[in-house]
């Protein structure tokens, strides 16, 4: 274990579905990160959350909508998705000042 | 925005052998450059790292080399061995943001 723990590790849903992702860290960290990992893909940042409070939105649809509830904690909120959705989902944080990225071990994602 | 290119795509080594990883980069105020690397069912680890004030470092059989004039950054794995084969991921960010750009990754074979 990294430290970073998300659950589910896979997860199956309809396009018609309402499911969530969940992402907790025991390492202190003050920052957290979800990006989506496609195949033949770069890692693709979605959000980032510094003291809990949103710094970035790297024009995701709203369809993914995250949520902090603290520093430990860090949920993305999945509603209608499309197959093409379908892709790794890593939950990473770090703390300011020191940038490298310790991440979890992923949701594999299937939209069906 | 940032861009990163990393190059090869695939490397297949004989254990024992050297590999080297590179990547180019856009944005000249970018000064830190981490490497991670993914095993099959994992996320992406962080294995070392530079800054933009130093050319150079090591870590055991693994070292990166930053040149900031011509924007490329190289990771060196010397005596490979078969459990270095992983997906190795080079990225970009600086220390006024938080927003890291990954390369596309690089699928290492060390065959022994």
């Amino acid at each position: 274990e990294t430290g970073v723990t998300q659950t589910p590790r896979h997860l199956v849903m309809g396009m018609t579905n309402k499911k969530s992702l969940k992402c907790e860290q025991h390492l202190g960290h003050n920052a957290m990160y979800w990006y989506k990992q496609s195949a033949k893909k770069p890692l693709e940042l979605m959000f980032v959350y510094s003291l809990e409070e949103r710094v970035e939105n790297n024009s995701v649809p709203s369809r993914f909508s995250p949520e902090c509830p603290n520093s430990s904690h860090l949920f993305l909120h999945l509603h209608t998705l499309q197959p093409e959705d379908s892709a790794l989902y890593l939950c990473a944080s770090s703390q300011a000042g020191t940038l490298g990225y310790t991440f979890g071990s992923g949701t594999r994602l299937t939209v069906v | 925005g940032e861009n990163v290119e990393q190059h090869p795509s695939t490397l297949s080594v004989q254990e024992g052998d050297s590999a080297v990883i590179k990547c180019t980069y856009s944005d000249s105020a970018s000064n830190y450059f981490p490497w991670y690397k993914q095993e099959l069912g994992k996320g992406p680890q962080l294995i070392i790292d530079i800054r933009s004030n130093v050319g150079e470092k090591k870590d055991q059989r693994i070292a990166v080399t930053l040149n900031k004039t011509a924007k490329h950054f190289s990771l060196h794995i010397t005596e490979t061995q078969p459990e270095d084969s992983a997906v190795y991921f080079c990225a970009v960010s600086n220390t006024g943001g938080f927003k890291t750009i990954f390369g596309a990754g690089t699928r290492l074979f060390v065959k022994a």
